[in-house]
């Protein structure tokens, strides 16, 4: 059970807009901490996709966005690609258990 | 350029102590702010955060396996050991070292993951 929730999977066609969501509590998302974005191709390492809730490292396409509201973040990816297939994962920093945590992942299928 | 390695056993008996070192270049663990942490993937799952140690030997872990690791660094070498003991087949994943990054905005700073190593897997078996 991860401490940060995320749904097991979503799928959109090419073209079109996908959305996952990410939600924490009052001990994380909820206490001020910034979410950020992982994208997993299979196989290979996690690549950071978004940090700071909403800003993208160099190279990383401005189709990737993200937001945060209170306990809750959401990444969004418009255009979708058949190379955006993979797995993504959000993460925070948890004040009670003062340590970093992942939500359970979240698959991308494009359809 | 930041790159990190992980090395060590492919294969360990369930009881026995993990030993796992994370090599690294384009960064020094001596310089304010620097990090390195752990984290680790069962198959099929999700990441698990393990333990990180800041430049300050200051050290953090995870609150549900903080009796069984330990981790060092040795700054002449550039090189981060993590250690795990009484290893258990449900401990079978992969183990990535990474960099710890930070953005510091309106006085609060985002702490994160930047760089990656490759991951190296470790089955527990006997």
């Amino acid at each position: 059970q991860s401490v940060l929730t995320q749904p097991p999977s979503v799928s959109g066609a090419p073209g079109q807009r996908v959305t996952i969501s990410c939600t924490g509590s009052s001990s994380n998302l909820g206490a001020g901490y910034d979410v950020n974005w992982y994208r997993q191709l299979p196989g290979t390492a996690p690549k950071l996709l978004i940090y700071g809730n909403n800003n993208r490292p160099s190279g990383v396409p401005d189709r990737f966005s993200g937001s945060k509201s209170g306990t809750s973040a959401s990444l969004a990816i418009t255009g979708l690609q058949a190379e955006d297939e993979a797995d993504y994962y959000c993460q925070s920093y948890d004040s009670s258990l003062s340590g970093w945590v992942f939500g359970g992942g979240t698959k991308v299928t494009v359809l | 350029q930041i790159t990190l390695e992980e090395s060590g056993p492919t294969l360990v008996k369930p009881t026995q102590t993990l030993t796992l070192t994370c090599t690294f270049s384009g960064f020094s663990l001596s310089t304010t702010a620097m990090g390195v942490g752990w984290i680790r993937q069962p198959p099929g799952k999700a990441l698990e955060w393990l333990a990180l140690i800041y430049w300050d030997d200051d050290k953090r872990f995870s609150p549900t396996l903080e009796s069984r690791l330990s981790i060092t660094k040795d700054t002449s070498k550039n090189q981060v050991v993590l250690t795990m003991t009484n290893m258990d087949p449900v401990d079978t994943a992969t183990y990535y070292c990474a960099h710890r990054g930070q953005y510091c905005y309106d006085a609060t700073c985002s702490l994160f993951f930047d760089y990656w190593g490759q991951g190296t897997l470790v089955t527990v078996s006997s």
